[in-house]
């Protein structure tokens, strides 16, 4: 257990769907991230939020929209994803940006 | 950004055999840490070691920052120590720069 949860753990989700992947952290932490992890690639950085704001923005497609109501949620909304996008998708987060960064359990998301 | 290259990308050890794990990265670097993703997905962190020596049970790393690169060392390797190994590293920026990590197999 690393203080940092992502729910769900799975999904399968089809191209029309709209869906969205929940993290929570409860470590205190002020920056939160998201990466993507496919098969054989190095883990991508997708988004980093410090103190709430948007910091980081990886030429990330629009079907995905990061949300940050506070700085122990972040959210990952889907929309009109396709079968590439299929991956596990990491949450994490740390006290400050680049600071010791602890990551969820992640979700194991399918798209068919 | 930075590079970060493993070695090797495979592994295979016998229980209880040691191995040492490296990583080499192509620019200065504020932040390092190593983990271990087990077969479920998640990241577990080892170590966060910009710089130096530290020691956790079987587990040890090593980063010499000046020549750019880190060791990550398993002694006495068990079947749970399976998975893969990631380095990471940061540098001046705010992202974290993933190596394409050692995949560990250890059979008993």
């Amino acid at each position: 257990e690393t203080g940092v949860t992502q729910t769900p753990r799975h999904l399968v989700m089809g191209m029309t769907n709209k869906k969205s992947l929940k993290c929570e952290q409860h470590l205190g932490h002020n920056a939160m991230y998201w990466y993507k992890q496919s098969a054989k690639k190095p883990l991508e950085l997708m988004f980093v939020y410090s103190l709430e704001e948007r910091v980081e923005n990886n030429s990330v497609p629009s079907r995905f929209s990061p949300e940050c109501p506070n700085s122990s949620h972040l959210f990952l909304h889907l929309h009109t994803l396709q079968p590439e996008d299929s991956a596990l998708y990491l949450c994490a987060s740390s006290f400050s940006m680049n600071t010791e960064a602890f990551f969820g359990q992640g979700t194991r998301l399918t798209v068919v | 950004g930075i590079q970060v290259e493993q070695s090797p990308p495979d592994l295979i050890l016998q229980e209880g055999a040691n191995s040492t794990l490296r990583c080499n990265f192509s620019d200065s670097v504020n932040n390092l840490q190593w983990f271990h993703q087990n077969p479920w997905g998640q990241l577990i962190n080892l170590f966060y070691i910009p710089s130096g020596t530290k020691q956790n049970g079987r587990l040890s790393a090593t980063t010499v920052a000046t020549e750019r690169y880190s060791l990550l060392y398993i002694s006495s390797s068990q079947t749970t120590d399976s998975g893969v190994y990631f380095c990471a590293v940061v540098g001046t920026g705010n992202q974290f720069y993933f190596g394409t990590g050692t995949s560990l197999t250890v059979i008993p």
